[in-house]
């Protein structure tokens, strides 16, 4: 069964200090990767996805993530946070064939200061 | 405007009791996922239907049950309520299974 672990459970940023958050999911296969995002008192939005091809992937408001196979993981990444990026972030996959279910990880919740 | 459309926003429900969520998915989408998200937690996958039929089911009693409607809306139903089943019932539409989901704002239930 695939898995997703974030080990970030809550991280705490001032404005311009450069962002990471760790995603490692269990599946020896092929796999479709998301980060997701849910701002306060808003919807699950979708982020970014890896689906094939370049491993570094560009998602909306300057984020980005690197999927690096060999290490089963799947890392967002933002050089400079601004406060508006306060939010909780979810990792999730889907594997095999992509027609699959995606699992969440139990999200990491961000929080920037001005 | 989340797309997805999901009601009640709100529901209290005692134990034993039924309840029914509904949720209408955004235009153009014909496969409706539904999931659990306790609080602290992230989204638990309940079950995903597509022409009208569930087609992929998570780890959830048979208490939970879905239908889904020829014009791709559908409903989740849950029996027999417990404690344990108060959270956030989320809906997610897509284009296709498989497709990036696009979420509604969820049904908040309270079981007491």
């Amino acid at each position: 069964a695939q898995s997703v672990s974030q080990h970030n459970h809550h991280v705490i940023l001032s404005e311009a200090a450069s962002l990471e958050l760790g995603c490692n999911y269990s599946y020896g296969g092929t796999v479709n990767l998301f980060w997701y995002v849910q701002y306060p008192g808003q919807h699950l939005q979708l982020l970014l996805k890896y689906f094939s091809g370049d491993p570094l992937v560009k998602g909306i408001k300057g984020f980005e993530a690197e999927f690096i196979k060999s290490k089963f993981s799947f890392n967002l990444r933002k050089p400079s946070v601004q406060w508006s990026d306060t939010a909780e972030y979810f990792c999730a996959v889907n594997a095999g064939t992509g027609r699959r279910a995606l699992t969440f990880g139990s999200g990491t919740r961000l929080q920037v200061q001005p | 405007d989340a797309g997805v459309t999901q009601s009640p926003t709100h529901l209290i429900k005692t134990r034993g009791q039924q309840v029914t969520l509904r949720c209408s998915p955004k235009s153009g989408h014909d496969t409706v996922s539904w999931y659990q998200q306790a609080l602290g937690q992230g989204p638990q996958f309940i079950f995903q239907y597509y022409e009208e039929e569930e087609r992929q089911r998570g780890n959830f009693p048979d208490r939970f049950s879905g239908h889904q409607f020829p014009n791709y809306s559908s409903e989740l139903n849950v029996n027999a309520l417990l404690l344990g089943d108060s959270a956030l019932y989320l809906c997610a539409s897509s284009l296709a299974p498989g497709r990036p989901l696009h979420f509604g704002n969820g049904t908040r239930l309270t079981v007491t």
